[in-house]
């Protein structure tokens, strides 16, 4: 089935370790996205990546990693986890890097991350 | 960046219309895109607009004017699986979304 997968689907973590967040595609998009979603702010970008090696940040980045070796996977690693972490997480995908018509985003179920 | 602005919550009738606003301010405009969530699920595409006017699409249509910041999405004949959160999201000149805190409906029998 067509779609992104993200792993695992809730994660309970204690401060200070290290976690990484998968998220694969099969859509063969060139971009995707890591968002983290709180009550009250809505989805806000983390980074993002254009293309297959390529990556940039978006507007809360920091404590947060990307790497995009290949088309279908985007992972995020949080190096050393803090409460203010604790989220849910969604990566998303589009066709295009904004040459199309309207590069619409496809999200993941989301990851339910707790940081204790 | 952006400021997107939407109300929080918004109560209707089974049946009813509902109309959600949303006004931006944005650094660059390249289109406004509308999400539905269920509780506990991701954002799926609702509609698109890139050009001043209205798209319909079935019991949803969505509304942009570039002039004044300011676009809606207007549900018809609401239904209880309609009981949402809406997310408002503008596309920047970078070809990044961001996206307003959401507006939750809630539908009532």
């Amino acid at each position: 089935i067509a779609g992104i997968t993200q792993a695992p689907t809730s994660q309970i973590l204690a401060a200070g370790r290290r976690m990484t967040l998968r998220c694969t595609q099969d859509m063969r998009h060139n971009a995707m996205y890591w968002y983290r979603q709180d009550l009250g702010l809505g989805l806000r970008l983390i980074h993002y990546s254009n293309t297959a090696g390529t990556t940039g940040k978006g507007e809360v980045p920091d404590g947060y990693s990307v790497s995009r070796a290949n088309t279908d996977d985007f992972p995020l690693t949080l190096a050393s986890a803090v409460p203010s972490q604790t989220s849910v997480y969604f990566c998303a995908s589009s066709d295009q890097a904004g040459t199309g018509a309207t590069d619409t985003q496809y999200f993941g179920p989301g990851t339910r991350l707790t940081v204790l | 960046g952006q400021n997107i602005d939407q109300p929080t919550e918004m109560t209707a009738t089974e049946g009813a219309i509902v109309q959600i606003n949303c006004t931006y301010q944005t650094s660059g405009f390249n289109g406004l895109f509308w999400y539905q969530q269920h509780a506990g699920e991701a954002p799926t595409f609702l509609s698109y607009n890139v050009l001043d006017g209205l798209e319909e699409k079935g019991r949803f249509s969505s509304f942009l004017s570039r002039s004044k910041g300011y676009s809606y999405l207007l549900l018809k004949e609401l239904q209880m699986k309609d009981s949402a959160s809406y997310l408002c999201a503008v596309r920047d000149g970078d070809y990044k979304l961001s996206f307003g805190a959401g507006t939750t409906v809630t539908v009532r029998a």
